[in-house]
């Protein structure tokens, strides 16, 4: 299974809006809602932060978004701040009843 | 709160096995409907999933590893293990175990994540 394709790197100002794509085909982000995203600083594991497309674990800033279109799904952040700066990976079921991750995105906040 | 610890050591020699656990507290592995699940991340690199055990004991695999991996789970110890055979220096990584609600795409809770390094 190959992985989706992400941006290798994005940037954006403090305050503004960035938007981070997960492209994969109709065997996967396509033809599933089971696609989330996660946050990863430097030396941390992992951290979810929009499952199922568009859902919010309680405790995540309403200030990401997630949403899919096709078969690309997108993660949005609003009134970007410092410390959102970090790696982003999205991940999807496929249809041979496995996972596969996208190649990260690198948000660097300028 | 759930908590997930990888154990096992950091050095394996090209070729050995890979052996891994992961100590759940706080919850149960067999509370269903949840699936348990090892990721890892090369140095520098990407996430990558490996597979995961359900609470009933199935198991699934990434194609590219399906080979060489074994993943078990001890109800008594609250624990489940990864075993990756015939390791190369490609398998080098941090490993992670984490959690997935059934049903959803909710990795929601992940250790910390433990280096292994493949060399001689």
């Amino acid at each position: 299974q190959s992985a989706l394709t992400q941006e290798a790197s994005v940037s954006g100002s403090p305050g503004q809006s960035i938007t981070i794509s997960c492209t994969g085909t109709s065997s996967d982000v396509g033809g599933y809602k089971y696609v989330s995203w996660y946050q990863q600083h430097p030396g941390k594991a992992p951290k979810l932060m929009i499952y199922d497309v568009t859902n919010r674990p309680s405790g995540v800033s309403n200030r990401f978004s997630g949403s899919k279109s096709a078969n690309t799904a997108s993660l949005t952040i609003s009134g970007l701040q410092a410390e959102d700066e970090a790696d982003y990976y999205c991940i999807s079921y496929t249809s041979s009843n496995t996972w596969v991750f996208g190649g990260g995105t690198k948000l660097t906040v300028l | 709160q759930l908590q997930l610890q990888e154990s096992g050591p950091g050095l394996v020699k090209p070729s050995e096995t890979l052996s891994l656990t992961c100590s759940v507290s706080g919850g149960s592995i067999n509370s269903s409907p949840y699936y348990w699940v090892w990721i890892r991340q090369p140095p520098g690199k990407g996430l990558e999933w490996i597979g995961n055990i359900y609470y009933s004991g199935s198991t699934y695999f990434n194609p590219s590893l399906k080979s060489r991996v074994t993943i078990s789970k001890d109800t008594s110890r609250n624990q489940f293990s990864l075993k990756l055979s015939s390791v190369t220096a490609a398998d080098t990584a941090v490993y992670y175990c984490a959690r997935r609600k059934g049903d959803t795409s909710s990795l929601d809770s992940w250790g910390q994540g433990t280096l292994v390094t493949v060399s001689s």
